[in-house]
């Protein structure tokens, strides 16, 4: 099936800068993604979600950005501070009941 | 988030024996799903429920069977648990109508 894949494996940058997060999906039927936050031992946890009808949405902090024409979505963090060290997971879903694709994740690595 | 808890969170067990993960949600989550979590492949979806007594298979189902006989308990089943089992298991749910999925903390399982 179709999946949801990530351009780079681990992003490192310094701390107070701006961070952005890059996915591309290939289901052109994917009406809804997301981005997780997962901390090391932790489960994933909600940051962001949009709709296939928005093209950006912002949060504290965050932003999300989808851009259909050619499949790709990110999320900029603002500001970058010690505690946004985490992988960070973008998913995407048709709406079907089997819910969410994932992709493999981004290390976010801060340094000071 | 909603309230997602799994149990148990850490367990080491042997290659043949049956293994029982639970989890267990208090926010009348219709929808319920198990993943497990391996590096290099991110979040897989093994099996999921669309309600009580409703289950389906996902992405990589062999090998594990679940039950959901309430609707905040979601069991997962390895029935004779392999080494290639060993991982990182998260139990997620969602309401009806939505897309975004909370997760639980997971559990950590290892097959010797």
């Amino acid at each position: 099936g179709e999946s949801v894949g990530l351009h780079l494996p681990t992003l490192s940058v310094q701390e107070g800068d701006n961070s952005i997060i890059n996915c591309a999906y290939s289901n052109s039927a994917s009406d809804y993604f997301i981005w997780y936050k997962q901390e090391s031992g932790k489960g994933p946890q909600f940051i962001i979600d949009i709709r296939s009808n928005m093209d950006k949405r912002q949060g504290q902090r965050v932003t999300v950005l989808l851009n259909k024409t050619v499949k790709h979505l990110s999320l900029q963090i603002a500001a970058t501070q010690p505690g946004d060290s985490a992988v960070y997971f973008c998913a995407d879903s048709g709406g079907g009941a089997d819910g969410l694709t994932f992709g493999k994740g981004t290390h976010l690595i801060i340094q000071p | 988030d909603a309230g997602i808890t799994q149990s148990p969170r850490h367990k080491v067990t042997e290659t043949g024996t049956p293994v029982t993960l639970r989890c267990h949600q208090t926010e009348n989550h219709r929808y319920m799903y198990w993943y497990r979590q391996d590096p290099g492949h991110g979040l897989r979806l093994i099996h999921y429920s669309y309600g009580v007594k409703d289950t389906d298979k996902g992405e990589v189902s062999d090998g594990y069977s679940v039950s959901r006989s309430k609707t905040e308990d979601f069991l997962l089943t390895l029935e004779s648990a392999t080494s290639s089992q060993t991982s990182v298991y998260f139990c997620a749910s969602n309401r009806d109508g939505t897309d975004t999925q909370y997760f639980g903390p997971g559990t950590r399982l290892t097959v010797l």
